[in-house]
């Protein structure tokens, strides 16, 4: 366990289902951030939160939307969503957003979402 | 963009040789760092390096940063099996949040 838990592991959705896709942090940091990643694709940023706020949306269709309740869970509510969506969706942390890094991000791993 | 490319896309070596990897980049960054995928994985972080840096080193694990060519390398030293992954390289840019963007990847297979 790299200290950054993502469930469920696995999901298989509808086109007309919702779901939500968890992310827990217990290492202190102050940034989460979710990551979609597609075969063939370079990781996508899609939500960037500092500090339980939202700083970045990279452009993401509004079927994905993001909640950050406290530093250490950020979800990702999925609804009517289409096969193209079917990815692996990482979620990862740092220890600020704002500033130079002087360590990486810690990533979870994964949630494998394929829609039917 | 400042997209990462890496090169090249995969590599196929045997174990105890050396794997070299390499990363270009578009602009100016605060630092770049590399990370290795386990397939269906997460990704995990393996060394970072600052732009006023040129060359780091943890265990097996070589890096070199140019920031006049824009690029980056990575040896791995004695490979292993174990070694088999995607590596990708991710920077970060010098101004606004933070954020890693992250190029394509290695696809590395290292055979016993």
């Amino acid at each position: 366990e790299t200290g950054v838990t993502q469930t469920p592991r696995h999901l298989v959705m509808g086109m007309t289902n919702k779901k939500s896709l968890k992310c827990e942090q217990h290492l202190g940091h102050n940034a989460m951030y979710w990551y979609k990643q597609s075969a063939k694709k370079p990781l996508e940023l899609m939500f960037v939160y500092s500090l339980e706020e939202r700083v970045e949306n990279n452009s993401v269709p509004s079927r994905f939307s993001p909640e950050c309740p406290n530093s250490s869970h950020l979800f990702l509510h999925l609804h009517t969503l289409q096969p193209e969506d079917s990815a692996l969706y990482l979620c990862a942390s740092s220890q600020d957003a704002l500033g130079v890094a002087n360590y990486g991000y810690t990533f979870g791993s994964g949630t494998r979402l394929t829609v039917v | 963009s400042q997209q990462g490319e890496e090169d090249p896309q995969a590599l196929s070596i045997q174990e105890g040789e050396n794997a070299t990897m390499n990363c270009s980049y578009k602009t100016s960054i605060n630092n770049l760092q590399w990370y290795r995928q386990n397939s269906g994985r997460g990704l995990v972080h393996l060394i970072l390096i600052r732009s006023n840096e040129r060359e780091k080193h943890s265990g097996r694990l070589r890096v070199t940063l140019d920031t006049s060519k824009k690029s980056s390398s990575l040896l791995i030293t004695a490979s292993r099996a174990a070694d088999t992954a995607s590596y990708f390289c991710a920077t970060e840019r010098n101004t606004g949040f933070q954020k890693l963007v992250f190029g394509t990847g290695t696809r590395l297979l290292v055979s016993p």
